[in-house]
């Protein structure tokens, strides 16, 4: 079992939906949980932190359930803007060395 | 402005010349890392510094050495490039503080081998 895991999609959406996805890890002393953005053929860039509580960012909302080992990202109201790959990093405790998910692709069409 | 700069951002070579790829940053950030990524899977970490201390993955080829003379600066030499190690070349940094620690990446190095 891979350590983190997306679905790759595509997630073909239209303007104005909401979409979400989610992450699982496998490691259960991971604690610190971040999505990042990635377009095409650029670096990836952090889009925002999960943190315990939940947190949300204008249009996007993350939220982590340890019981589960998942994280999720969601996205109201999507622009074509938002279309990219959305990467999912989890490091351990103390950890300076993320483990990378493949990365979920978004594409919002007019 | 930049903060983790790259050069060059697309390097053209030829099957079994050497190469090196450079990573400067002005963060002033300990740690340093090389990921290689190809199109459609993760980012794939090659080897990391902690400070000065070099850290190789287990599963990255020897082929691929690294060198980081100062803080600010580190490099990835690709001794004999290979047509499999055409990919996009990421170089990453973070402060690390005893809890998750965001990265920030540069622009990525494009290889070629032709």
């Amino acid at each position: 079992r891979k350590e983190v895991e997306q679905d790759p999609g595509p997630f073909n959406v239209p303007e104005g939906a909401t979409v979400a996805f989610n992450c699982t890890y496998s490691n259960s002393a991971s604690q610190s949980f971040f999505w990042y953005r990635q377009d095409c053929r650029k670096e990836p860039k952090l889009l925002m932190s999960v943190y315990s509580s939940g947190n949300e960012d204008g249009r996007f909302t993350a939220q982590l359930n340890r019981a589960s080992q998942y994280i999720s990202l969601l996205i109201r109201d999507s622009k074509l803007s938002d279309s990219a790959t959305y990467l999912c990093v989890v490091s351990s405790g103390g950890s300076y060395i993320p483990t990378f998910g493949r990365g979920t692709s978004l594409i919002v069409h007019p | 402005d930049a903060m983790v700069i790259q050069n060059p951002r697309y390097q053209v070579t030829q099957f079994g010349k050497p190469v090196t790829l450079s990573c400067s940053q002005t963060l002033n950030h300990n740690v340093m890392y090389w990921y290689q990524q190809k199109s459609s899977q993760a980012p794939k970490l090659l080897f990391h510094y902690y400070d000065k201390d070099f850290n190789n993955e287990a599963d990255t080829p020897d082929n691929f050495q690294s060198r980081r003379p100062n803080t600010s600066f580190c490099f990835l030499d690709i001794r004999s490039p290979g047509l499999g190690d055409a990919a996009m070349y990421l170089c990453a940094t973070t402060r690390t503080s005893g809890t998750g620690d965001t990265q920030y990446f540069g622009p990525g190095t494009r290889l070629t081998v032709l």
